[in-house]
């Protein structure tokens, strides 16, 4: 049983675009939903996070959006440039273990 | 470097044989992940630690995996008799304990069983 289902599985965008990468969940306990960015060779990179009991949290370029009714939130990238180009996992938690989406690999033309 | 820090950074080795990888976590944190990730995929638990207890392991840990953390600092995961399937990368990541706190992950070990 996959918990977390993320999609597109890839996604190109053009440069100054915005990059929108959906998730969603099964497990109502999940309290802690949390965006990782990975690049080849390299291991996950926490990029923003989002409690439950907030609807939108926004970081600069990125920002999550949050519905708890229907279980879902997703990543919005604005401006999107080519150093942006890699892959993000969605992924959420219950205060102990970290469960990932399975990827979304995401490639900005110049 | 004050990251998280996994040894080697790749591996090759041949069916049968036995593995071991280490991990060293940042300092202060209590928490000790291991996750298995395959090409195309987002990283699998395996198993948790914290401080030196394992609290808690994955199914996809079948009993040719075993994982410690003698002193609730550095964990080795090993693998014995290896089989082409383990084939992956196995990340490493600690963290604090308090609810929300940000995973640290180290760059991974590659597995490659020939």
């Amino acid at each position: 049983q996959q918990q977390v289902k993320q999609s597109p599985q890839s996604l190109i965008v053009q440069k100054g675009g915005i990059s929108i990468i959906n998730c969603a969940y099964e497990n109502t306990a999940f309290d802690y939903f949390p965006w990782y960015q990975q690049f080849p060779g390299k291991g996950p990179a926490l990029l923003i996070a989002i409690r439950p009991d907030v609807s939108e949290k926004k970081e600069g370029r990125f920002t999550i959006s949050f519905n708890k009714s229907a279980k879902q939130f997703s990543l919005h990238i604005m401006d999107s440039q080519p150093g942006d180009s890699a892959t993000y996992f969605c992924a959420a938690s219950k205060g102990d273990k970290i469960i990932f989406g399975k990827g979304t690999r995401l490639h900005i033309l110049p | 470097d004050t990251g998280v820090s996994q040894d080697p950074r790749h591996k090759i080795t041949k069916r049968g044989q036995n593995v071991t990888f280490r991990c060293d976590p940042i300092s202060e944190h209590n928490r000790l992940y291991w996750y298995r990730q395959t090409l195309g995929q987002g990283p699998e638990f395996l198993t948790y630690f914290q401080n030196e207890a394992q609290l808690e392991k994955s199914r996809l840990l079948s009993d040719r995996f075993s994982a410690e953390r003698p002193k609730g600092s550095f964990s080795t995961l090993e693998i014995q008799r290896t089989e082409q399937g383990d084939s992956a990368m196995y990340l490493c990541a600690s963290s604090k304990q308090e609810w929300g706190t940000e995973a640290f992950f180290g760059q991974g070990t590659r597995l490659t069983v020939v």
